[in-house]
């Protein structure tokens, strides 16, 4: 099956840039969808589509992928921000769903 | 408004069957393209993709859970019904069920969660 790679945990300053990335073989060939958790709380769908934004969702949230790493970026970090993040996709090869390890952003 | 909510036992006793309900509003999944499904969460753990039904009935189950996991809906009362055999402690996790409307299969709607313990 699929596998996906996010690193644990991810530390940034307020307003500086955090990149949390989402590894798997030749990822660049699928729809990466990114999700936030913040605790005790149901995820929140931030980006789709490897870089599509859900209404309501700040700019500062942006989305790239290519070759085997997707990325999510979020830009001038918030205290806010601070949330444990999971990439995913749709294997198109066992027609099924793939959830990333996520990762715990930590705003210092 | 999209709304989806859980239900079902919080404590099951090992071996029993699990049944949980997805009850929501908004939408109709009898809609083309539309799908509902199954996403679990151990404590302090990752999310876990478990299984997804669409309009036309498709369904779709994690391959390592695929012989224990049954879903099904019932589109006149806008549910969802997930049903997992044979518990065991290491299925104790928060389930929730979302919805997924779009060609990629990500969930743009998500329950608040059910937290199910088994136990016995």
């Amino acid at each position: 099956s699929y596998v996906l790679t996010q690193p644990p945990s991810v530390s940034v300053a307020p307003g500086q840039t955090a990149r949390i990335t989402c590894g798997g073989n030749n990822i660049g060939s699928k729809s990466v969808h990114w999700y936030q958790q913040k605790p005790g709380q149901a995820p929140v769908l931030v980006v789709y589509d490897d870089s599509d934004r859900p209404s309501g969702i700040p700019e500062r949230f942006s989305g790239s992928n290519s070759g085997n790493t997707a990325t999510l970026t979020i830009s001038r970090v918030e205290a806010g921000d601070e949330a444990d993040y999971y990439c995913q996709v749709w294997d198109s090869s066992s027609d099924l769903g793939v959830f990333g390890g996520g990762t715990k952003l930590t705003v210092l | 408004q999209i709304t989806l909510k859980e239900s079902g036992p919080t404590l099951v006793k090992p071996t029993q069957t699990l049944t949980l309900t997805c009850t929501f509003s908004g939408f109709s999944l009898s809609t083309s393209g539309v799908g509902v499904g199954w996403i679990r969460q151990p404590p302090g753990k990752a999310l876990e993709w478990l299984a997804l039904i669409y309009w036309d009935d498709d369904k779709r189950y994690s391959p390592s859970l695929k012989s224990r996991l049954t879903i099904t809906k019932d589109t006149s009362k806008n549910q969802v019904v997930l049903t997992m055999t044979n518990m065991d402690p290491v299925d104790t996790a928060t389930y929730y069920c979302a919805l997924t409307k779009g060609a990629t299969n990500y969930f743009d709607y998500w329950g608040q969660g059910t937290l199910v313990t088994v136990s016995s």
